[in-house]
């Protein structure tokens, strides 16, 4: 069975540039998550979708980002325009949504986002 | 809120030598508690989780972790580390109870292992 899928793995764009991650969870995982890692800190938060809505996007840094999830199948993480604090790793994750027990998270190798 | 800590953002060990990586957790309620590895150019890999089942959990690559609750604590260990050990290791709590479960990560252990 494939995993999370990302794309690109690595991105290097301008400050003001626009740019549009993808991932793709595993299939049947209605559930997808999109966190952000800056050098050195915390893996944080950024969204959650179930399905093609958005549960929780409490964790998004402001209004250049934008999640979509086409379908509830993949989603993309459009960010514009680009700034230097957007620069890190991005990492997606999906699961199952298991009505009980624990709904263990599997995470997709990250997109690494440098802004110049 | 839930929080992980761990201690030491860098941990060097000798290859065979005993690996001791840890995490307290805050919690108001006992949490799920994960260890994820990340190796060098790849994504996060899920190692170990504690669910209530037992205390002492054992992960892929001999890894395994005791939770206690008494320290509020989740440290990882490994008997005899061995050179492809070396990588970023993640401690991560989330809520129990059906539906979302909100998952919040430590700040991750680079565990370098000197041959």
């Amino acid at each position: 069975e494939a995993g999370v899928t990302q794309f690109p793995s690595h991105s290097v764009i301008e400050k003001g540039q626009t740019v549009t991650l993808r991932c793709d969870p595993i299939s049947g995982h209605d559930n997808l998550y999109w966190y952000r890692r800056v050098m050195g800190k915390e893996i944080k938060f950024l969204l959650h979708f179930v399905k093609e809505s958005k549960q929780d996007e409490s964790g998004m840094p402001n209004n250049r980002f934008l999640a979509e999830r086409t379908g509830g199948t993949y989603s993309t993480l459009k960010v514009q325009p680009a700034e230097l604090e957007d620069s890190g790793v991005y990492f997606c994750a999906s699961s199952q949504g298991l009505a009980g027990g624990v709904d263990t998270q599997y995470f997709g190798p990250g997109t690494r986002l440098t802004v110049l | 809120a839930q929080s992980v800590t761990q201690l030491g953002s860098h941990v060097s060990v000798s290859e065979g030598a005993l690996v001791l990586l840890r995490c307290n957790y805050s919690s108001s309620v006992p949490p799920y508690l994960f260890w994820y590895v990340q190796y060098p150019n790849q994504g996060l890999q899920l190692l170990l989780k504690y669910t209530s089942a037992a205390t002492l959990v054992k992960g892929i690559n001999g890894f395994e972790a005791e939770f206690k609750k008494s320290e509020t604590s989740f440290h990882l260990t490994k008997p005899s580390a061995h050179m492809s050990d070396a990588a970023e290791y993640f401690c991560a709590v989330s809520n129990r109870g059906g539906g979302y479960q909100k998952v919040t990560f430590g700040t991750g252990t680079k565990l370098q292992v000197i041959p």
